[in-house]
């Protein structure tokens, strides 16, 4: 597609349920991060996958998140025993190769915004 | 402490008022600075971006200058429009890193007023 596409855009779960975010990257695309957008946090970093593999995981904030990639496209976020406090945004971004420092610009999607009640 | 610290908002300005969102960075060696804008129910885009010191980025009217002596990146804009309410959000990456990672600043709410 024209660009990043997230789904889906709005999820509503129970606390405890597991949810699953799906990224459609730019094709063509090798890199692919996770943000998430929440109030009071800003936007912060979750993963980056370069291809199919992941050399930044550093922001995973517990090890209920985990993500992947494959065939070097699609990404899926998933979040196990949701709790109130993963309520957020969660923004998927990809770039033609490694985006910020190496000089390739990094687009985002429209994100899924996820309600844990 | 923070590595991108931004003004905090919200801001409201009148049409053809004239904008400053003040942007300050930390970071070993020298980063990419960018700007993105969030427009009301749509992702985030690039604004303008600057890859080395005293670089100028500009998009749209917005203007942004990489001082290196003062640790910034100020958003500007001379007369600002209805259509550039939004939230406004700056970042830092670390120039030549393979990782591609960016460090946002908290972003700040601007209500053009006309």
């Amino acid at each position: 597609g024209a660009g990043v596409s997230q789904s889906p855009s709005n999820k509503v779960t129970e606390k405890g349920k597991d949810v699953e975010l799906r990224c459609d990257p730019i094709s063509g695309h090798t890199a692919l991060y996770w943000y998430r957008q929440s109030l009071g946090q800003g936007l912060e970093f979750l993963i980056y996958f370069q291809g199919n593999s992941a050399p930044d995981k550093s922001g995973l904030p517990s090890d209920r998140f985990s993500a992947e990639r494959t065939g070097g496209s699609v990404s899926t976020l998933t979040i196990q025993r949701t709790q109130q406090e993963d309520s957020a945004v969660y923004l998927c971004a990809s770039s033609l190769g490694p985006g910020g420092g190496s000089g390739n610009t990094i687009y985002f999607g429209e994100g899924s915004w996820l309600t844990v009640v | 402490g923070d590595s991108v610290t931004q003004m905090e908002g919200p801001v409201t300005l009148s049409e053809e008022a004239f904008l400053t969102i003040n942007c300050t960075y930390t970071a070993t060696g020298y980063p990419s600075l960018f700007w993105y804008v969030q427009y009301p129910g749509e992702g985030l885009q690039l604004l303008l971006k600057a890859t080395k010191a005293d670089d100028k980025g500009s998009n749209k009217g917005f203007e942004a200058t990489y001082r290196k002596e003062t640790t910034s990146f100020h958003l500007e804009k001379g007369s600002v429009q209805v259509s550039d309410s939004a939230v406004y959000f700056c970042a830092r990456s670390d120039r030549g890193s393979t990782l591609g990672r960016l460090y946002f600043g908290r972003g700040t709410q601007l209500t053009v007023w006309p």
